[in-house]
Formats: C-alpha cells, structure tokens, sequence
C-alpha cells in the first residue's frame, strides 16, 4: 500500500539557519504530493503541494520539489525563523481518490 | 476562510461510557468529512471518511460499531467512541472538503483519555 516515511524528529535549529526535511513516498501511479503545518494548539494547515512530476511548491519561503525518479519530496527553508517552530508532516494523495496518507510529522523547533 | 472546528478539543471520561465529538465546517459546505486518530509520535491514521447524507465508510480494523459516525448536515460531523476503554484514549482529528474544492481543512483536534 501507499506510505510516506519522513525524517524523524526533532529538529533544532537556529534562527537563519537552512532548513531540510525529508520524505520519501510509495505510491503506484502518480499521486499529488503535500507538505502540512500543525502550529501548536491549532490543526494542520497545508503548507504546499504538488501534482506531477518536477513540480515545485512553495509558500512563505518554504519549496518542495516533486521527484519521481528517488520519490521524495523534501522541505527547505532557507532561512528560518522562530515562527516556523512547529509539526510538519508530509502527504500523499493517490490520483483519483480523495484520501490522504501522511508522514510521522517532524517537530521543529527553531532558536533564537 | 475554511475553518474547521473540533469541540470538545478535550475531554476525560470513565471507562464504559460514550464520548461525543462534534467536527464543523465554520464558513463553508463540506459534501465529505474525515475522521483520524493519531497516536503519539505517530502519523495521522485515517478511521472513517463520511459523506452527508449516506453511511461513514470505514478503513479496515476499525470498529464501526465502536466508532459513530454521523453525517447529518454539509457542516456538521460527529464521532461517537462508545464504551470506551483506556486504549481508545487518543487525539481525534476531522477535516472537512469543500463542495468545490479538493483540499481538506483540518479541525484543531480532541484530546481523548479514558480512565
């Protein structure tokens, strides 16, 4: 079946620092592929995505490219601030089908 | 815009007894809404995807009878854990679709605990 399997956390890092977090996925087919924010105390927010192959999502500085020949879509920043402290869990949606399967999540947490 | 509520976001309960939890689209319609349960450290594991007006389909291993699911309106969802024992204590997430729109919105989430 489908999975998502992303870097376990947590991660510490400091304010301006570049950020990575890896998701690799298994998927058949072509499946759109999401990034997810959980902030503390609120639910998930959705962060970016991306629908085929060598797409790039971005929001407010964060990207993830899609990449079909190492299935992997991961998260950078390249700077980040203490904000950005928070869950982010990757996602995968098959083509055709509404359901969602996600990641582990990874908590960041960003010092000044 | 799209915003999701969860109420309770938590609550405590004596083992043997039902726990209702109420998931609504606050500013939108949602032809279908969805029910996980997440774990510690653990991801989101979808039980139920629910649509209104018509049966919750439910994901394999999980307890229908256990687990209501209740679609009554395109803005209102609830879950209802009956007799609950100490391993249903969980942190329950719903998220609703908009009628025209493919994304889910998420609601904040109910902290379960069964004593």
């Amino acid at each position: 079946g489908d999975s998502v399997t992303q870097m376990e956390g947590p991660v510490t890092l400091s304010e301006e620092a570049f950020l990575t977090i890896n998701c690799t996925y298994t998927a058949t087919g072509y499946p759109s592929l999401f990034w997810y924010v959980q902030y503390p105390g609120e639910g998930l927010q959705l962060l970016l995505k991306a629908t085929k192959a060598d797409d790039k999502g971005s929001n407010k500085g964060f990207e993830a490219t899609y990449r079909k020949e190492t299935t992997s879509f991961h998260l950078e920043k390249g700077s980040v601030q203490v904000s950005d402290s928070a869950v982010y869990f990757c996602a995968l949606r098959p083509f055709g089908n509404e359901k969602l399967t996600f990641g582990t999540g990874t908590r960041l947490t960003i010092i000044p | 815009g799209a915003v999701v509520s969860q109420h309770p976001s938590w609550v405590i309960c004596k083992s043997g007894t039902s726990v209702k939890i109420e998931c609504r689209s606050l500013d939108f319609q949602a032809t279908t809404m969805f029910w996980y349960r997440q774990f510690p450290k653990q991801s989101l594991m979808l039980m139920a995807t629910s649509n209104e007006g018509s049966k919750a389909t439910y994901e394999q291993g999980v307890e229908k009878d256990k687990f209501l699911i209740n679609h009554a309106s395109l803005t209102l969802s609830t879950l209802t854990v009956t007799s609950a024992h100490p391993e249903d204590s969980s942190f329950y997430i719903c998220s609703a679709r908009e009628v025209s729109a493919g994304e889910q919105f998420f609601g904040p989430g109910t902290r379960l605990t069964v004593l």
